[in-house]
């Protein structure tokens, strides 16, 4: 059964913590991504790979990072460099890095609370 | 500044009537323009891609048309249906290696 899985679904974490977000997949795709939703709005990129090994920063990387070891897995860690890390973290993946003529495939999500 | 606009007001229509959803977007020059389904609480599913040389793409009872004139793609779901009911995302690029998402529409149908 092919997806992309996001661990946890609900975290909750302290100021000032780190906190890493999974996310896996088993679709074989070359390229993955990391956005960010707050309510009543648009998804922004965080991070997007396009092969292991390489990453680029999207429009809102500050205070995240990221690796690609892996073909299948791209973790997302929130730093307490972070301002307002409240949100919800949505992870997906492509068969290539083209992704505008490549439909994104997304993972149910992760939502973060710092309290 | 590049912007994607989508209906910021809740769409909502009486079940079996056809909904119409609009995306414009300014400041790019996208080859592709894609459709996304959104229910809350969850990621977004694909629905639609349309290319730039392409004015209309059907799929089931879903249609999408793409004016690159008007810098803008209308998204229509004809007899619609309660479940029909969800977030309705934009999506385009210009560097064809990253996505760019609008707010999203909010479709509401009634029995």
């Amino acid at each position: 059964d092919g997806g992309i899985t996001q661990s946890p679904k609900y975290l909750f974490r302290k100021e000032g913590q780190n906190v890493t977000l999974s996310c896996e997949q088993n679709l074989n795709h070359d390229a993955m991504y990391w956005y960010r939703q707050d309510p009543g709005q648009g998804l922004r990129l965080i991070y997007y790979s396009q092969i292991v090994n390489d990453f680029q920063k999207g429009d809102i990387a500050e205070g995240y990072s990221v690796s690609r070891e892996k073909k299948e897995s791209f973790p997302l860690t929130v730093t307490s460099a972070q301002k307002n890390p409240t949100a919800f973290y949505l992870c997906a993946s492509s068969s290539s890095g083209r992704s505008s003529y490549n439909e994104q495939f997304f993972g149910p999500g992760t939502r973060l609370t710092v309290l | 500044s590049q912007k994607i606009e989508q209906n910021s007001e809740a769409l909502n229509i009486q079940e079996g009537k056809t909904a119409t959803l609009t995306c414009n977007y300014t400041n790019y020059s996208p080859a592709y323009l894609q459709w996304y389904r959104q229910d809350p609480g969850r990621g977004p599913v694909f629905l639609l891609l349309i290319r730039e040389n392409e004015k209309e793409k059907r799929k089931e009872r879903l249609k999408v048309t793409f004016d690159t004139t008007l810098k803008q793609s209308l998204f229509h779901i004809t007899a619609s249906q309660p479940a029909d009911s969800a977030i309705y995302l934009c999506a385009l690029s210009n560097s064809g290696y990253a996505l760019n998402f609008g707010k999203g529409t909010s479709l509401l149908v009634t029995p």
